[in-house]
């Protein structure tokens, strides 16, 4: 069974230009969820998704963004990078959004960088 | 949302049992207590979750207070491969969790 894959690895943009990182969950998980991770601020809850809907969304400006397709594939967009928007972002798939006992699996990330 | 406090670095020995702490005062009756490790240049990975009772699974153990306002993570035997931070987390309804600063435990060989 492959586990939770999120292209590309590593990324290099440029201040004040935008991005698309990809999610794809495990086959047949529906709830995608993504977080930024940085040194200063741990890891953070950006946005959930459940077929198709955002379920939840953390405290990010409106930059950051995302959608999830009806294969349950998940993107995330960050339109005018900031320094600070660099970060290693992952995501995490699981089955359900309604059960908090069950286990989420996460991908290995997107390395950011903003030069 | 309800929060958790660990310390944020332990030791072990390797091969002796390690027993990482942490305090969640604010939970309520829903919440499930959830642990997740984060080796370098990975994202977490599901340890052990629980509601009210003990657990334990091929990875570790969890034992839960019985008001249930902490919890300790219990690994048996300390290795090398168990270095990490080490998250616990309270988890609602909904695939999202709200981390902590966790505990960074170093395994000395």
């Amino acid at each position: 069974k492959a586990g939770v894959t999120q292209t590309p690895r590593y990324l290099i943009k440029t201040r004040g230009q935008q991005v698309t990182l990809s999610c794809s969950p495990i086959s047949g998980h529906r709830s995608v969820s993504w977080y930024q991770q940085t040194p200063g601020q741990g890891l953070q809850f950006l946005f959930e998704y459940f077929s198709e809907t955002q379920r939840n969304k953390g405290n990010f400006p409106g930059r950051f963004s995302g959608r999830q397709f009806s294969n349950s594939r998940s993107e995330m967009n960050v339109s005018t990078l900031e320094l600070g928007d660099s970060a290693l972002y992952l995501c995490a798939s699981s089955l359900l959004n309604t059960v908090a006992n069950t286990e989420a699996f996460f991908g290995q990330g997107t390395r950011l960088t903003v030069v | 949302d309800a929060k958790t406090t660990q310390p944020n670095s332990m030791e072990s020995n390797e091969e002796e049992p390690v027993h990482l702490p942490c305090n969640h005062s604010t939970i309520s009756g829903t919440d499930y207590i959830h642990w997740y490790r984060q080796l370098p240049s990975q994202g977490p990975e599901y340890v052990i979750h629980g509601l009210t009772s003990n657990v334990n699974n091929r990875m570790a153990s969890l034992a839960i207070a019985e008001d249930r306002k902490s919890s300790t993570l219990i690994l048996h035997r300390a290795t090398l491969r168990d270095a990490a931070v080490y998250y616990c987390i309270l988890r609602v309804a909904g695939n999202q969790f709200y981390f902590g600063t966790g505990t960074s435990l170093t395994v000395i060989p």
